[in-house]
């Protein structure tokens, strides 16, 4: 089973700054990489897919990036609305198809 | 509107069970894989199981394997798992998602999901 490994765990950013998030694949997933966005009492919501592409209605904002093992989630001018968990998702071999643990974005 | 609507969760003991079901209205639901994706309390995400739209491919997370059986009615635009054997560590909130069209292991729409809670 591939392990998806993000970090940090918790980031901290201040509003209209650049926030960078990382997730690692235990062996390559190809560009079969998917970053969703969870607020407390909600479902998730699809931003990026095959690693850079945005979902309908995602904000340029939000970019991805990365192939085989390394990926990253740029964020580059936080709003209010961003301060959330993100979860990575490899969908290269499934099943199963497998999350990262999470990083909490918080407001500085 | 493209929506996802799961019922059937519930308190249930251990080794009992307790059937899901996930109602899809708003797109053509025989064009799409499903799955299921769910939720420990505070804790992050963990897929349980997917089935392609013709229910040819299905998959399994190794926690429920042989124990859940992921299903789908197309003409009932309906996504179902059947739950046995219930654990303690099942106790979680159950979201059915839909496949992307370009990516069917990337999950575009989320229900609100249906709790489970699995205590004696």
């Amino acid at each position: 089973e591939i392990v998806m490994t993000q970090s940090p765990a918790t980031l901290s950013v201040s509003p209209g700054e650049r926030a960078t998030l990382s997730c690692r694949a235990s062996q390559s997933v190809s560009s079969n990489l998917a970053w969703y966005q969870q607020k407390p009492g909600q479902a998730p919501r699809l931003l990026i897919y095959g690693a850079s592409t945005r979902a309908t209605g995602i904000p340029a904002r939000f970019s991805g990036s990365g192939s085989g093992t390394e990926f990253t989630l740029t964020i580059s001018s936080l709003q209010s609305e961003d301060f959330a968990v993100y979860y990575c998702q490899q969908y290269n071999n499934w099943p199963p198809n497998t999350f990262g643990q999470g990083t909490k974005l918080e407001i500085k | 509107e493209v929506q996802l609507v799961e019922s059937g969760g519930g308190l249930v003991q251990p080794g009992r069970s307790l059937r899901l079901s996930c109602a899809a209205s708003g797109f053509t639901f025989d064009d799409y894989a499903m799955h299921w994706v769910r939720q420990a309390p505070g804790k992050g995400l963990e897929w349980v199981s997917g089935i392609s739209w013709n229910s040819g491919s299905i998959g399994y997370a190794d926690s429920v394997k042989g124990r859940f059986t992921i299903s789908r009615d197309n003409a009932k635009n309906s996504l179902y798992l059947q739950m046995n054997s219930l654990r303690a560590e099942d106790t979680a909130l159950y979201y059915c998602a839909k496949g992307l069209a370009a990516a069917p292991g990337a999950f575009d729409i989320w229900g609100q999901g249906t709790m489970v809670t699995v205590s004696s």
